[in-house]
């Protein structure tokens, strides 16, 4: 079965606002990441944190880790239009040559 | 660097007809696999390979076969397609000391 589970599956805000998705997962990682899909297109990285950090940061964009709730949230700050993509969370396992495993993502949606 | 490159972009297969998917990587990554997303369902992991000549299972194997004769490509194959596999596959890559993935653009698959 699928390792993460993001919630919610659909978000709408304005432009400007800020947008948090949240990720659980089962199993013991090494690291947990997150990846943008554009309608139609294939999926881009976007941070990763790993699984002896709490907290990081790239730009507009702040993932947090609890490894304790095996869980995790990106924020994206100050949205605009060309936000609007699908999320998704992938977690790499601390098994040597396991695949990411992804969730199901959120769609974020942003309106100017 | 052409990043990972999938073939044909889109494929219309009658049920019963085999055909394979393409992908090819020029980044001498050792890690390849292969994803098909559904909507409503994220991606599910089909197969993966952590070398040339190593294969392995993900979530979803059934009707799909690989092979990895050499680092760059990473071949799917459908041996006798059924409505089911109707979806859009992904190949990815990642190199040995990287942790981020790498995606090629998709090929959209429907199977009548």
């Amino acid at each position: 079965s699928q390792q993460g589970e993001e919630d919610p599956q659909a978000l709408s805000i304005q432009e400007g606002e800020n947008a948090t998705m949240n990720c659980s997962y089962k199993t013991s990682i090494n690291n947990l990441q997150w990846y943008r899909q554009n309608s139609g297109r294939g999926l881009v990285h976007l941070i990763l944190i790993r699984s002896n950090e709490r907290e990081k940061h790239s730009g507009r964009l702040r993932v947090t880790l609890d490894t304790s709730k095996k869980s995790s949230s990106l924020l994206i700050t100050a949205s605009r239009a060309a936000d609007t993509a699908s999320y998704f969370c992938a977690t790499d396992g601390t098994q040597a040559g396991t695949a990411l495993i992804f969730g199901k993502g959120t769609t974020l949606s942003v309106s100017s | 660097n052409a990043g990972v490159t999938q073939t044909p972009k889109f494929q219309v297969l009658k049920t019963g007809q085999s055909m394979t998917l393409q992908c090819a990587q020029d980044m001498n990554h050792e890690y390849m696999s292969w994803y098909r997303q559904d909507p409503g369902m994220g991606l599910r992991l089909i197969h993966y390979s952590v070398g040339a000549g190593i294969t392995d299972q993900g979530e979803v194997p059934n009707g799909y076969n690989v092979s990895r004769s050499t680092t760059e490509d990473f071949p799917l194959r459908l041996l006798s397609a059924a409505p089911s596999q109707t979806s859009v596959y992904f190949c990815a890559s990642r190199g040995w000391t990287e942790e981020t993935q790498y995606f090629g653009p998709g090929t959209r698959l429907l199977v009548l």
